[in-house]
């Protein structure tokens, strides 16, 4: 079985100032590791995922996160956030389903950031 | 452009019809997946299929049906026997069906039930 926890479902912030999205998953089996970003009514976009190897991952727009084994954590940070980064952030977790075979994707509840002038 | 196709954005059905979203992908992959969207819940999967003519029932299939007659398409059908249809549904494909494997998603459809 698998899960994943986003504790906090609204983040206020200001624009420029830093943030962390907090994400706690548990699995079994090998973990992967994935933010993804929806904006309203749209579909969700990969922001950025971890496989294997560095455990800090970057994506193209200034967001990072770190894989965490021993705390299971894979939060998502900003330095400095903009006004275009409003948005809902899910963290998702991916393991193979037993029956049925494949993989499944188990997604948290979100983490809805609001930036703030 | 490569992508994945949802139609249409809005839907709007009466209790009790069926009605079937539209799903199609040129991305050239194998596995295909719908999910459903509710606030405050996250995603939750229906159904996924990991090649064609093959599909497997996911967290929430009861009251749902799906064909994967072809590669690019998997069109899902809420029937009556969905007892709470209103949400918001994606649907998405990867490559293939290892944990690795990036799902890219559509930009959804909304069903209302009036």
């Amino acid at each position: 079985a698998q899960s994943v926890t986003q504790l906090d479902s609204q983040v206020p912030v200001f624009e420029e100032a830093p943030v962390e999205l907090r994400c706690n998953y548990s699995s079994s089996v090998s973990v992967y590791l994935f933010w993804y970003v929806q904006y309203p009514n749209q579909g969700l976009q990969l922001l950025l995922k971890y496989l294997s190897g560095s455990t800090l991952v970057e994506s193209i727009n200034g967001f990072e996160a770190e894989f965490n084994k021993s705390q299971t954590s894979f939060h998502l940070r900003k330095p400095s956030v903009h006004i275009s980064d409003t948005a809902e952030y899910f963290c998702a977790v991916s393991g193979y389903i037993l029956t049925g075979g494949g993989n499944k994707l188990t997604f948290g509840t979100g983490t809805q950031l609001k930036v703030e002038l | 452009d490569g992508g994945i196709t949802q139609s249409p954005k809005y839907l709007f059905r009466k209790e009790g019809q069926n009605v079937t979203l539209s799903c199609e992908q040129n991305l050239n992959h194998d596995a295909m997946y719908w999910y459903r969207q509710d606030p405050g819940q996250g995603l939750r999967l229906i159904y996924y299929s990991q090649i064609v003519n093959d599909f497997q029932k996911g967290d929430i299939a009861e009251g749902y049906s799906v064909s994967r007659e072809k590669k690019e398409s998997f069109p899902l059908t809420v029937t009556s026997a969905q007892k709470n249809p209103t949400a918001f549904y994606l649907c998405a494909s990867s490559i293939r069906d290892r944990g690795s494997d990036t799902q890219y998603f559509g930009p959804g459809t909304r069903l209302t039930v009036l």
